[in-house]
């Protein structure tokens, strides 16, 4: 089937406004990951889903990140008030189930904050 | 807390070649879980190769395969026969089945030049 897709690919935004950026896992995946790439600190963990909950979400930085999924599917991050320092890829990945399934990642979206 | 190191930011090989990208860790915890992932400039993260630390038996996928030495917390990938298509950025990481048992922990990062 089709792998985990995200949308937009590339999303630029003014300081101060929010952005959502969307996460379709693959197809019967039950954990859904969120990732963030930056320049200076590199690829850090943001939040996981299992089902609908998520059980860890230590990784978001800052109250202005948030993050939701619907129907054990679609996961949406959501960055209020974005800040230059948002500025990153942001990736999805999703895994059959936690712990001992490789998780498989989407391309990303290019998040750039003027 | 778990951390990954990769301590070559760049590698290079030419076609048909070996090269072997280093990968260390520190971890407490005696079950775990080991990957590479490559990253083209396409973004898409592509698992390459994946060991549990139960297994002591190396993993190999075709032209890739790693060496764990657990004792010395250390997973080199070694790639035979590179082609120019293996041209990326490897990643490294590690996944806990103790705690937070979901979250990957990446290393830095190689990134891999093929010259043909």
């Amino acid at each position: 089937g089709a792998g985990v897709s995200q949308s937009p690919s590339n999303k630029v935004t003014e300081k101060g406004k929010d952005v959502e950026l969307r996460c379709d896992p693959i197809s019967g995946h039950t954990a859904l990951y969120w990732y963030r790439q930056s320049l200076g600190q590199g690829l850090e963990f943001l939040i996981y889903f299992q089902g609908n909950s998520a059980p860890d979400k230590s990784g978001l930085p800052s109250d202005r990140f948030s993050a939701e999924r619907t129907g054990g599917s679609v996961s949406t991050l959501t960055i209020q008030r974005t800040q230059q320092e948002d500025s990153a890829v942001y990736l999805c990945a999703s895994s059959l189930i936690p712990f001992t399934d490789t998780q498989y990642f989407g391309p990303g979206t290019r998040l750039t904050v003027l | 807390a778990q951390t990954v190191t990769q301590s070559q930011p760049e590698m290079s090989v030419q076609e048909a070649e070996t090269v072997t990208l280093s990968c260390t860790y520190d971890t407490s915890e005696s079950d775990y879980y080991l990957f590479w992932y490559k990253q083209p400039p396409s973004r898409q993260m592509i698992l390459v190769i994946r060991q549990e630390a139960y297994k002591q038996q190396n993993a190999t996928e075709n032209r890739f395969s790693v060496n764990f030495q657990k004792a010395a917390k250390s997973f080199s990938l070694k790639i035979s026969d590179s082609q120019l298509g293996d041209a990326a950025m490897y990643f490294c990481a590690y996944r806990s089945t103790e705690t937070s048992g979901s979250r990957l922990t990446f290393g830095e990062g190689t990134q891999l030049t093929v010259n043909p």
